[in-house]
């Protein structure tokens, strides 16, 4: 079975501070994914990887970066936290870019913004 | 993308089949249509998808009709851990990312 992890399940944090998620995937896929889940507005995409050190913006991608040093890891970075960076932060992976390749995801990451 | 139509909620009893109805009537020839859930606090979890053909694995089975504009999702023997929201997607060419519409909350009621 695939394994996606994150490295935290909730976080708190103040506004301003540099927030670090992490996720690790276990099946040698190619690409990686973050997204982040609001109430009424669905599953957004903010930045996703097809290979290593190489990334591409999604649909909201203004206020974070992300970093992929290594195959199994793909890093979200909130330069300076806002208030309304408060979300549901999910990461996935998929073994390639074939239109059919199944996407999936980690157990998510609550993060609150202070 | 094609856009997909869903019912806000059902309920199911347990133990019954739980079949939960997805419209895709503008979905394009090489498009795909996937289901997945989200159970309550937790990432969403792949459950089968399709092209044209009716598709069954151990969580569920895809019915998609014959000129593809809608499909059902048919959960067997429906059990309380079953309880989730429900979404029906449908993926692109080259599709990068999967787009969530609201899904389905399907509540199995003991």
């Amino acid at each position: 079975d695939v394994k996606v992890t994150q490295s935290s399940r909730y976080l708190v944090k103040r506004t301003g501070e540099k927030v670090f998620l992490e996720c690790v995937q276990d099946m040698d896929h190619e690409n990686m994914f973050w997204y982040r889940q609001d109430p009424g507005l669905g599953l957004r995409l903010i930045y996703f990887s097809y290979d290593v050190k190489m990334k591409e913006k999604g649909d909201i991608p203004e206020g974070y970066s992300v970093s992929r040093e290594k195959k199994e890891r793909f890093s979200l970075i909130l330069e300076s936290a806002s208030t309304n960076q408060t979300s549901m932060y999910l990461c996935a992976s998929s073994l390639s870019w074939d239109r059919e390749e199944t996407q999936y995801f980690g157990p998510g990451t609550r993060l609150l913004v202070l | 993308d094609a856009k997909t139509t869903q019912p806000t909620s059902m309920d199911c009893a347990e133990g019954r089949a739980a079949n939960l109805p997805c419209n895709h009537s503008t979905i394009s020839g090489n498009e795909y249509v996937y289901w997945y859930r989200q159970i309550h606090s937790q990432g969403p979890q792949y459950i089968i998808h399709g092209l044209k053909n009716n598709e069954t694995n151990e969580m569920a089975s895809l019915i998609i009709t014959e000129d593809r504009k809608s499909s059902t999702l048919i959960l067997p023997h429906a059990t309380l851990r079953d309880t989730a929201v429900y979404y029906c997607i449908v993926r692109g060419l080259y599709g990068q990312n999967f787009v969530f519409g609201p899904g389905t909350r399907l509540s199995v009621l003991p």
